[in-house]
This record gives C-alpha cells, structure tokens and sequence, in this order.
C-alpha cells in the first residue's frame, strides 16, 4: 500500500528559487495537512485542507502556499526561497474523525542556499 | 504560550525502568490526543490515541485528564527499541493538529 507519498525526497534551492513539494494519498482521505519540522524540534503545522477546494493557515504559514483541487494531492508551493525554509517538510492525511490519526509521508529534506 | 507543551528530555534510563513523559495543552477545545513515536530522520508513526478513561497496549499506557488539560505516556519494562522521540499531539475543532516538539528517550543497557 502506497499511504501518503511525497516527492522529492531531497532537494537543494538557491535563495530566491521557487518549487512545489509534492503529496498525494490514495486512502481517500480528506484531511491532509503540511508540517516543517526544523532539527532538533517538533513539528510546525503549515498548512492543512479539510477537502478538496477548502484550504487553512496553520501555525507558519508564511511563505508557503497550497492547493487542493483533488482529495488526494496537496502540493505545497514555496516562492522566493530564503534560508529560513531549510528544513524537513512532512505530508500528512486522515479522516478527520475523532480520534483518529493522521498518517504521514517519508519527508522532503529541503535545503535553501 | 505553546499549544503543546512537552518537557524535551532527554531521558536516559537504563532496559526494563519505568519512565512517564508529560504533555499539556492549551486549548480546551482539543477534542483528540495522540501519542506519535518518531524515529532520528524518520516520519512520526502513531504509537497510541488517548482516551477519556486512559488506555494501555502492552508496555504502554495512556492518560488523559482534560479539566488540568494534561497528558501522560507510562513506558513500562523500557526496550533498547523504546529509544525515540515521542510526540505528543491535540487535534481541535478545526481538525488541524498540533505537535508538541517532542521528548527524547534513550534506553541503555
């Protein structure tokens, strides 16, 4: 079973380059969700979607942007690269039901020189 | 204040001890509370959902106490395999949920 797959696993960005990391579930899910985890700390919500069409700012959203025209892809857009975005990007998804978990992508390592 | 807060550890405890991690959380309004393990450089894994009435599997056991608005993870007979960073997690109304930065444990032999 495939889950949350997120692409590229690493990626190296000049300052001011922009790019879209990449998230798709095949669980059907509605919920998915957009973390950065910097080293050494917890996660940082970023984004997240309750379905397709409906996005919400999350905890740091600043810098980033995203979609949802499907349920099961939620790319993340970064525009101006700064070095202040190196760090570990997790995609996320799940029913949103009440105690129910959110299973998560392998991450994208960005690093922003 | 943070949504989440954990104490960072790091905790190192020698195989078989008993160790509890503590977790609070800000919003009354959190509705969902989780236990996630991540492993150095992986993706957080769920580890366990936290209920009302508490909850153990195996080694581990869960509480909730929402009026101190308070988590607990019990560890008990600690493994070499035990060593990770646990997360502690509170999902809101709004569904979005939010990680507290996580307790590092190491179990030694």
């Amino acid at each position: 079973n495939a889950g949350v797959t997120q692409t590229p696993k690493f990626r190296i960005l000049k300052i001011g380059q922009s790019m879209t990391l990449q998230c798709t579930q095949d669980m059907n899910h509605n919920y998915m969700y957009w973390y950065r985890q910097d080293p050494g700390m917890g996660l940082k919500l970023i984004y997240y979607s309750v379905g397709a069409g409906i996005t919400d700012k999350g905890e740091v959203p600043n810098g980033y942007n995203v979609s949802r025209s499907t349920t099961e892809d939620f790319p993340l857009r970064l525009e101006l690269a700064a070095p202040s975005q190196t760090s570990v990007y997790f995609c996320a998804s799940g029913t949103g039901t009440v105690n129910t978990e959110a299973f998560f992508g392998q991450g994208t390592r960005l690093t922003v020189v | 204040r943070k949504e989440v807060e954990q104490d960072p550890g790091p905790f190192n405890v020698p195989e078989g001890a008993t160790v509890a991690f503590n977790c609070t959380y800000s919003n009354s309004a959190s509705q969902s509370f989780f236990w996630y393990r991540q492993d150095c450089r992986k993706e957080p894994k769920l580890l366990m959902s936290v209920y009302s009435s508490g909850n153990e599997d195996g080694r581990f056991t869960a509480q909730l106490n929402r009026a101190s608005q308070y988590i607990s993870l019990l560890i008990r007979d600690s493994k070499l395999s035990d060593s990770a960073t646990y997360l502690c997690v509170a999902r809101g109304l709004g569904r979005d949920m939010r990680f507290g930065a996580g307790t590092r444990l190491t179990v030694k032999p």
